[in-house]
């Protein structure tokens, strides 16, 4: 069966400092990766999608990245991290057609 | 931009009741998804409908969409203290087969 992983559960970090969080998809291959982030008691933002090895979609203009370096890794980083990159981050993975999402447990993520 | 739309924002009821929860959106979409999120977790999916359909059902939950109106409606039939938790609807949109849009949810209290 597939399954999602995602860590750290929890962080905490300072202004300008970097930033990476990793997830992993096992049980299947080719999925669809995508990282959202939400904002407390907020809908889910779409910020970084890839349907393939090396291949990245950026949706909102921001002081992020991410990059895929497997077929199943998803990685989201920044190099000096902001106030307002405070939230909980969600990766997700989908097959074809994202029919359905299936979701890792999040990281929350608050820069002080 | 925020693809869906839900009201209300907020939603609190007695144990037994029916919940319903709408969602609104902007343009053609492929499909339309409702999630349930508990606190500070990762997001499950409930129930997909195409867009081509027009009710669909799971267990106690009801789905209906309208693409004229562009909308759509999630009822929880006979709902019991555990349906506590913020239900999102999420939007693929007809020329994408990968971004999946969630709107801004709702947070349904089901008092025992």
């Amino acid at each position: 069966s597939q399954t999602i992983h995602q860590w750290p559960a929890t962080l905490v970090q300072p202004v300008g400092s970097p930033l990476s969080l990793e997830c992993t998809v096992e049980g299947t291959s080719n999925p669809n990766l995508y990282w959202y982030r939400q904002a407390a008691g907020r809908g889910l933002q779409l910020l970084f999608y890839s349907v393939g090895i090396g291949q990245i979609s950026s949706e909102v203009p921001q002081n992020l990245s991410a990059s895929r370096p497997q077929d199943r890794q998803f990685i989201l980083s920044s190099k000096k991290l902001l106030l307002s990159d405070s939230g909980f981050y969600l990766c997700a993975w989908t097959g074809p057609r994202a029919k359905k999402l299936f979701f890792g447990s999040g990281t929350q993520l608050s820069v002080l | 931009s925020q693809q869906g739309e839900e009201d209300p924002q907020a939603l609190s009821i007695q144990e037994g009741e029916n919940a319903t929860m709408n969602c609104s959106y902007k343009t053609s979409i492929n499909n339309l998804q409702w999630y349930r999120q508990n606190s500070g977790r990762g997001l499950v999916h409930l129930i997909l409908i195409r867009s081509n359909e027009r009710e669909k059902h799971s267990g106690r939950l009801r789905v209906t969409l309208d693409t004229s109106k562009k909308s759509s409606s999630l009822l929880i039939t006979a709902s019991r203290a555990a349906d506590t938790a913020s239900y999102f609807c999420a939007t693929l949109r007809e020329d994408s087969s990968y971004k999946l849009i969630f709107g801004s949810g709702t947070r349904l209290l089901v008092r025992p």
